[in-house]
């Protein structure tokens, strides 16, 4: 079974100022069809999980240009480039690189300072 | 607008079974697999299985294979979500999901004598 690894779990960040979450996978996630599966979710305080980034490094509909996925194989990260009040909740990656099964990482609690 | 709403709060004895429905509109109901997820006090996301509504195929977490059946219904877009043999570590927030997004409000089930 594929493993995802996320660092730090917890993470407290200054408005205005950069943060980054890393993700590695037990085994990479890269597919034979040249895709790699592997997507970041927000879950804010009190709300459903949302889509942010699909397949390594593209914005889901609406997600603000401040955040951006990187990586290949098996380390991912996902960066906010200034963080804002609103982006406080949890983090987690997912891959689906056995579909349609998903496994997440552990999650990343960000708050602000 | 695509929405997945979901059955209200269910409160179940131990050994008890549950079962959530997952109503979708806003999108051809047979275009994507809904997957169902879990969200334990203190835990991260858990992915349990999925359904494809166009044959009723399902895939299910080796964690709760053969305590979880997950159906759909093409006559009412709706897919479910059955638990069995509850205890109390099922207490959690159970959340579908229409493909990647959106996900459904989630629906808490606490498990209690």
């Amino acid at each position: 079974d594929i493993v995802l690894t996320q660092a730090p779990l917890s993470l407290s960040v200054t408005p205005g100022q950069p943060a980054s979450i890393s993700c590695k996978s037990s085994q990479s996630l890269l597919h034979s069809d040249g895709k790699t599966y592997l997507y970041w979710y927000l879950q804010k305080p009190g709300q459903s999980p949302q889509l942010l980034i699909y397949e390594v490094s593209n914005r889901f509909s609406e997600v603000p240009d401040r955040f951006s996925g990187s990586g290949s194989g098996t380390d991912f990260t996902l960066k906010i480039s200034r963080v804002e009040a609103d982006d406080v909740g949890i983090y987690y990656c997912m891959q689906s690189l056995q579909l349609p099964s998903w496994t997440f990482g552990q999650g990343t609690k960000v708050e602000i300072k | 607008e695509v929405q997945l709403v979901q059955s209200g709060a269910e409160v179940k004895e131990p050994g008890a079974t549950v079962k959530i429905s997952c109503k979708v509109s806003g999108y051809t109901f047979t275009d994507y697999y809904i997957y169902w997820v879990q969200l334990a006090p203190g835990k991260g996301l858990e992915w349990m299985g999925v359904v494809d509504p166009k044959d009723g195929e399902t895939q299910y977490a080796e964690r709760f294979q053969g305590r979880v059946i997950i159906t759909a219904d093409t006559s009412t877009d709706t897919a479910y979500m059955e638990l069995s043999s509850l205890r109390s570590e099922d207490t959690a927030i159970y959340y579908c999901a229409g493909g990647l997004d959106p996900w459904g409000q989630g629906t808490l089930v606490t498990v209690s004598s």
